[in-house]
C-alpha cells in the first residue's frame, strides 16, 4: 500500500514559467518531508526539505509547501529552467525510515 | 558526492547465485539505507540501518539480507538471486533522524 503518492507521472512546463509538483501521503506519523531530483544513470540529489512543524520552506528557486490537514505537499520551481528537466521524487520520513513516491518526470519546454 | 561508494557499479549474475553489494561511506553517518529503483515503482526501501549491527526491514525486504559490522560499510546480500531482483540498487546515508539522505551512484544488477 503506497504511503507516498505522486499521482502525475509526467509534467510539461514552458521555460520561465512555474513548475508545481504534487505529493500526497497517507501515514500521519510522517514528520519530515524531502524532495529529490534525479537524472538518468545518476543517484538522486537532495533538493529541499520541510519539517512537519512548518508549512513552507524556500531555497532559491525552490519552495516546498506542506498542508498537514490535507496530507499534501508541493514543490514549486520558479522560474523553470532547461536543467530542471529530470525525475522528481517526493519522500517522507517516520521512525528512521525514508519512504519515496514513484516520481514525476518534469519536461521543461523551450 | 557525499563520500559514498557503491561496488560493484554493474553486475550480471545467474539465477540462484548469491550476490553481495557493498556500500561504503567516509562521512561517519549513523543511518544507511538500501533502495531499489524500478520503472513504475520509483524508489523502494529494502533495508536500513540506524547504527552498527542495528538494522530493520523496509518495504520490499523479502529475498534480501543486510549486515553492518562497522559504521562505514553496509552490505546487501541476495542469498539466491532471481530475475525479479534485476534492478538498480541505491545506497543512501544520513547523519541523523529527520535529516537529508545522500545517495550513491547506484549499482545496476542483472539476473539472467
Amino acid at each position: 500500500d503506497q504511503q507516498v503518492k505522486q499521482n502525475s507521472p509526467s509534467l510539461s512546463v514552458q521555460e520561465g514559467r512555474i513548475s508545481i509538483l504534487n505529493c500526497d501521503y497517507t501515514n500521519s506519523m510522517f514528520d519530515y518531508f524531502l524532495w529529490y531530483k534525479k537524472y538518468p544513470a545518476e543517484g538522486p540529489t537532495f533538493l529541499i526539505s520541510i519539517s512537519s512543524i512548518k508549512d513552507k520552506n524556500e531555497d532559491g528557486r525552490f519552495t516546498v509547501f506542506l498542508n498537514k490537514s490535507a496530507k499534501h505537499l508541493s514543490l514549486h520551481i520558479v522560474p523553470s529552467q532547461p536543467g530542471d528537466s529530470a525525475v522528481y521524487f517526493c519522500a517522507a520520513s517516520a521512525n528512521d525510515k525514508i519512504i519515496f513516491g514513484k516520481g514525476t518526470r518534469l519536461h521543461i519546454l523551450p | 558526492d557525499a563520500g559514498i561508494t557503491q561496488s560493484p557499479r554493474h553486475k550480471v549474475t545467474e539465477t540462484g547465485t548469491p550476490v553481495t553489494l557493498r556500500c561504503h561511506q567516509t562521512e561517519n553517518h549513523r543511518y544507511m539505507y538500501w533502495y531499489r529503483q524500478d520503472p513504475g515503482h520509483g524508489l523502494r526501501l529494502i533495508h536500513y540501518s540506524y547504527g552498527v549491527k542495528d538494522t530493520d526491514k523496509g518495504e520490499v525486504s523479502d529475498g534480501y539480507s543486510v549486515s553492518r559490522s562497522k559504521t562505514e560499510d553496509f552490505l546487501l546480500t541476495l542469498e539466491s538471486a532471481t530475475s525479479s531482483q534485476t534492478s538498480v540498487y541505491f545506497c543512501a546515508i544520513s547523519h541523523g533522524r529527520n535529516t537529508e539522505a545522500f545517495f550513491g551512484q547506484g549499482t545496476r544488477l542483472t539476473v539472467v
